[in-house]
């Protein structure tokens, strides 16, 4: 089945300062990628995903990049926030199973 | 967007007793809903689909005896922690597709938080 690793599982940045998140995933015929941000008990947010036709996309602050040769795909955070402070998870699906297999989370800590 | 809605939002009992979760989807029909399994400080880790109408598929490792899931209607999933231990505290989240045909974007309830004492 579907592996995806996440890295780094910490990420501390000074405010205004670029945060990457990146992950890899194993399976070939993954082709939906989506970024989620969960705060501390709350459910995950999605903030960004990607399909597999499209090499980047971008949301104002946000953008995510996919590699599909290299089976990679990665989160840009740019201008970083305090209030972006928070754990993203990365995920990847296939097809129209909507089963998503999460990564295991980066905890994003953005100084003031 | 789709609202997925479940409840409780935390429950505490003994050990030993059952406990069910509910997860609905609120303004959409949902013929597949996603139960997840989430510990302090961990990912979402995927315990089973259900299928309504028919049985859930579980995912590897996780015990259908334990973990019994009924989807008896379009809108309503409920996940049952049987014989509830101390291990299975943890947060309990669902989720379901949105009606968008094929986004691949899952909607999430709020969770449901177990601690078994």
């Amino acid at each position: 089945g579907e592996n995806v690793e996440q890295h780094p599982s910490t990420l501390s940045v000074q405010e205004g300062d670029s945060a990457v998140i990146k992950c890899t995933y194993s399976d070939s015929a993954s082709n939906y990628f989506p970024w989620y941000k969960q705060e501390l008990g709350k459910r995950p947010q999605l903030i960004i995903d990607i399909r597999s036709n499209v090499g980047e996309k971008k949301d104002q602050r946000i953008a995510v990049t996919l590699n599909k040769t290299a089976k990679h795909f990665s989160l840009h955070i740019t201008e970083t926030q305090p209030e972006d402070s928070a754990v993203y998870f990365c995920a990847a699906s296939k097809g129209s199973s909507y089963k998503l297999i999460f990564g295991s989370g980066t905890r994003l800590l953005v100084r003031p | 967007g789709a609202v997925v809605s479940q409840h409780p939002s935390w429950v505490i009992c003994k050990s030993g007793t059952s406990v069910k979760i509910e997860c609905r989807s609120l303004d959409f029909q949902a013929t597949t809903m996603f139960w997840y399994r989430q510990f302090p400080k961990q990912s979402l880790m995927l315990m089973a689909t259900s299928n309504e109408g028919s049985k859930a598929t579980y995912e590897q490792g996780v015990e259908k005896d334990k973990f019994l899931i009924n989807h008896a209607s379009l809108t309503l999933s409920t996940l049952t922690v049987t014989s509830a231990h101390p291990e299975d505290s943890s947060f309990y989240i669902c989720s379901a597709p949105g009606q968008a045909a094929n986004t691949g974007e899952l909607f999430f309830g709020e969770g449901s938080r177990l601690t078994v004492l």
